[in-house]
């Protein structure tokens, strides 16, 4: 079956440091994958997303870049900022005609100033 | 811009109670799903609808049920609530089949069964 596994949290970052969020995946086929964030209170939010080997999804300064060889698709964001501070999942949506997505199960960013 | 709402942000009720957790979304999006979340578990699907009256098992359907009359709304019922049930729970919806078609969330219900 499909699964996703990101790295273990809380991660503490001071501002303006480099983040790297690690993500891999388990899928038959080809699938789509996502990153989606929860801002304290609020349901997840879609951040950036890429549907096929070596395409790269940006948003808001973060990216990921889709890995078909190392089945991988990390979040990278350059200078993180206190506003990053929330719950970041990694997910993959299989195949045509799938309407799930498969989860990982969350890290939690918390920047201090 | 989509938008997805549930009825309640909080919700405290009794065990053994059937508890109904509403949720509307005004984009006419085909697919809607109930997650839940809990810590060190992540998000866990318990039902999907891919249209009226249609309804799907996700990965943890038991002791729950949904209801689809209409295209915008999609209910999660607990027939009879238990403390294991005590969660947050997120509505989601999107466009139509497969490939590319994001989820859009609500802000979640936080269920606390006693």
């Amino acid at each position: 079956g499909n699964s996703v596994t990101q790295m273990e949290g809380p991660v503490t970052l001071s501002e303006e440091a480099f983040l790297t969020i690690n993500c891999t995946y388990t899928a038959t086929g080809y699938p789509s994958l996502f990153w989606y964030v929860q801002y304290p209170g609020e349901g997840l939010q879609l951040l950036l997303k890429a549907t096929k080997a070596d395409d790269k999804g940006s948003n808001k300064g973060f990216e990921a870049t889709y890995r078909k060889e190392t089945t991988s698709f990390h979040l990278e964001k350059g200078s993180v900022q206190v506003s990053d501070s929330a719950v970041y999942f990694c997910a993959l949506q299989s195949g045509a005609g799938s309407y799930q997505l498969t989860f990982g199960k969350g890290t939690k960013l918390s920047v201090i100033p | 811009d989509v938008k997805v709402t549930q009825s309640s942000r909080y919700l405290v009720k009794r065990t053994g109670e059937k508890v109904f957790l509403e949720c509307v979304q005004d984009m006419d999006h085909e697919n809607m799903f109930w997650y839940r979340q809990d810590p060190g578990l992540g998000l866990r699907l318990i039902y999907f609808s891919y249209d009226v009256k249609m309804k799907e098992k996700g990965d943890i359907p038991e002791g729950y049920s949904v209801s689809r009359e209409k295209k915008e709304r999609f209910s999660l019922i607990l027939e009879s609530a238990s403390t294991n049930q005590t969660s947050m729970y997120l509505c989601a919806s999107s466009l139509g089949q497969g490939d590319n078609s994001p989820l859009h969330f609500g802000n979640g219900t936080r269920l606390t069964v006693t």
